[in-house]
């Protein structure tokens, strides 16, 4: 079975400074991965996703996420926090060998210090 | 990308009652994906959806209690059974594109 850990339920960062949202899997095949972000009272947005090829994956909004198959990580960042940046964050995978559900790690909300 | 309209978008219901949910996509797709979402926790798979077929439960999940339709490859329907409390949730529909999950803006769900 996959899981997927998120650590720091919250994270706060200043404006401008460098965000880092740490999400680690466990599976026994290196599986799909995903980011996704929540802002208050809307549905989840796709920020990027790891297939295969290349480890490091750029997003949108600034944001990317490297694959790092030894560590069992897919950690996200941003160089430079925006305010519009405050929201929840989910890390998820799926097995790329069956069907196409989510396995969603428990989220980190970012707040973003003015 | 797939756009994904969920109705309705939020509802307050009595406990005991039924809410169905309905969920269109703009594309055909193969298969649909029901989430819930607890009150400040993460997503959780209830049921994946495939047209021509009953739909597939997870662990936790009964049919009893979240019946669901797929009655063409566009459309979807998630039925909150018998609510109580404690199915106060965002209920979200999900479907793949171009090998992309996309998520519909949620039903919040309040059981009064």
């Amino acid at each position: 079975a996959q899981s997927v850990t998120q650590l720091g339920s919250h994270v706060s960062v200043s404006e401008g400074a460098l965000v880092l949202l740490r999400c680690n899997y466990s599976s026994s095949v290196p599986p799909y991965l995903f980011w996704y972000v929540q802002y208050p009272n809307q549905g989840l947005q796709l920020l990027l996703k790891y297939t295969t090829g290349a480890t490091l994956v750029k997003g949108i909004n600034g944001f990317e996420a490297e694959f790092k198959k030894s560590e069992t990580s897919f950690h996200l960042t941003k160089p430079s926090a925006h305010m519009s940046d405050a929201a929840e964050y989910f890390c998820a995978v799926s097995d790329p060998g069956g069907n196409e559900k989510l396995t969603f790690g428990t989220g980190t909300r970012l707040t973003i210090i003015p | 990308s797939a756009v994904i309209s969920q109705k309705p978008s939020r509802d307050i219901c009595q406990r005991g009652t039924s809410l169905t949910i309905q969920c269109q996509v703009d594309s055909q797709v193969t298969m649909m994906f029901w989430y819930r979402q607890q009150p400040g926790q993460s997503l959780t798979l209830i049921a994946t959806a495939n047209q021509g077929s009953e739909a597939t439960y997870e662990s936790g999940f009964v049919i009893d209690k979240f019946p669901i339709s797929r009655p063409n490859l566009t459309f979807s329907t998630l039925t909150v059974s018998n609510m109580s409390p404690e199915d106060s949730s965002i209920y979200l529909c999900s479907v793949e594109e171009l090998a992309l999950p996309f998520f519909g803006q949620g039903t919040r769900l309040t059981v009064v």
